[in-house]
C-alpha cells in the first residue's frame, strides 16, 4: 500500500466549477499536509500546505484535512482554464524532511 | 522568496558521457535539498538527500555511483549523472528546505532539468 493515494484521473470540468481534489494516507504520524501544482514540464510550486487537521482557505482555494479518517481534500472555486495542471498532495512528519507525494492528479478546466 | 533555479533546463547527451546538473537557492539558504526524477505522468521519486558538507543519503534502489551528488555550499547542490545511458532519460527535479526560517519546512522546488540520452 503507498503512503498517500491519489486518483491519477484526468478530471475534466468546465470553467467555473468548483474541482474536489482528494487523497488519503496511512502514516498516522503525518502531522504537515501540502497541496503542490506542477504544470507540464515545470517543477511542482507549493500551492497550499495545512498542519493537523482542519481547513485551510486562500483565495479559490480550500484545503482541508480530517486526520481521523486519513483524508485531504482540495477544492478550487470558480475553476479557470490556467487551473488546468497536475496536483499533487503531500504528507510529512513533524520536524522530518521526507515528504510523501500522491501520484497527481492531471485536472483540465475547459474554456 | 523561495526561488530555486535549475541549470541546464534541457540537456541531451550521448550514451556513455556524464552530466552535471546544477541546483541554486537564489534567495535563501538550503540547509538540505532533495534529488528527484519524475517520468511521464507520474509522481516525483526521491532520489536522496543531501545536506551541506555531508555526504548525500541515497534512497533504496538508486545507485550512488551512478547518480554523484555534491551539496558545496547552502545555495548550491549539484547531480551528476555518470555513464548516462537511455534509461536514465527523465525529469530531474531539485528541491530545497529553508528550515532556518521556515517552521513548516516546505520544499521549494526547481523547474526541473529533462534530460534525454541518446
Amino acid at each position: 500500500q503507498k503512503e498517500v493515494e491519489q486518483d491519477p484521473g484526468p478530471l475534466s470540468v468546465p470553467e467555473g466549477a468548483i474541482v474536489s481534489l482528494n487523497c488519503t494516507y496511512s502514516n498516522s504520524a503525518f502531522q504537515y499536509f501540502m497541496w503542490y501544482r506542477q504544470y507540464s514540464r515545470k517543477g511542482p510550486e507549493l500551492l497550499m500546505y495545512t498542519y493537523s487537521s482542519g481547513n485551510k482557505e486562500d483565495g479559490r482555494f480550500t484545503a482541508q484535512v480530517d486526520k481521523s479518517s486519513k483524508y485531504i481534500s482540495l477544492f478550487i472555486r470558480d475553476s479557470q482554464p490556467s487551473d488546468s495542471a497536475t496536483y499533487l498532495c503531500a504528507g510529512k512528519n513533524t520536524g522530518g524532511f521526507k515528504t510523501i507525494f500522491g501520484a497527481g492528479t492531471r485536472l483540465f478546466v475547459k474554456a | 522568496g523561495a526561488v530555486v533555479s535549475q541549470h541546464p533546463s534541457w540537456v541531451i547527451c550521448k550514451s556513455g558521457t556524464s552530466v552535471k546538473i546544477e541546483c541554486r537557492s537564489l534567495d535563501f539558504q538550503a540547509t538540505t535539498m532533495f534529488w528527484y526524477r519524475q517520468f511521464p505522468k507520474q509522481s516525483l521519486m526521491l532520489m536522496a538527500t543531501s545536506n551541506e558538507g555531508s555526504k548525500a543519503t541515497y534512497e533504496q534502489g538508486v545507485e550512488k555511483d551512478k547518480f554523484l551528488i555534491n551539496h558545496a555550499s547552502l545555495t548550491l547542490s549539484t547531480l551528476t549523472v555518470t555513464s548516462a545511458h537511455p534509461e536514465d532519460s527523465s525529469f530531474y527535479i531539485c528541491s530545497g528546505v529553508r528550515t532556518e526560517y521556515d517552521s513548516t519546512d516546505t520544499q521549494y522546488f526547481g523547474p526541473g532539468t529533462r534530460l534525454t540520452v541518446l
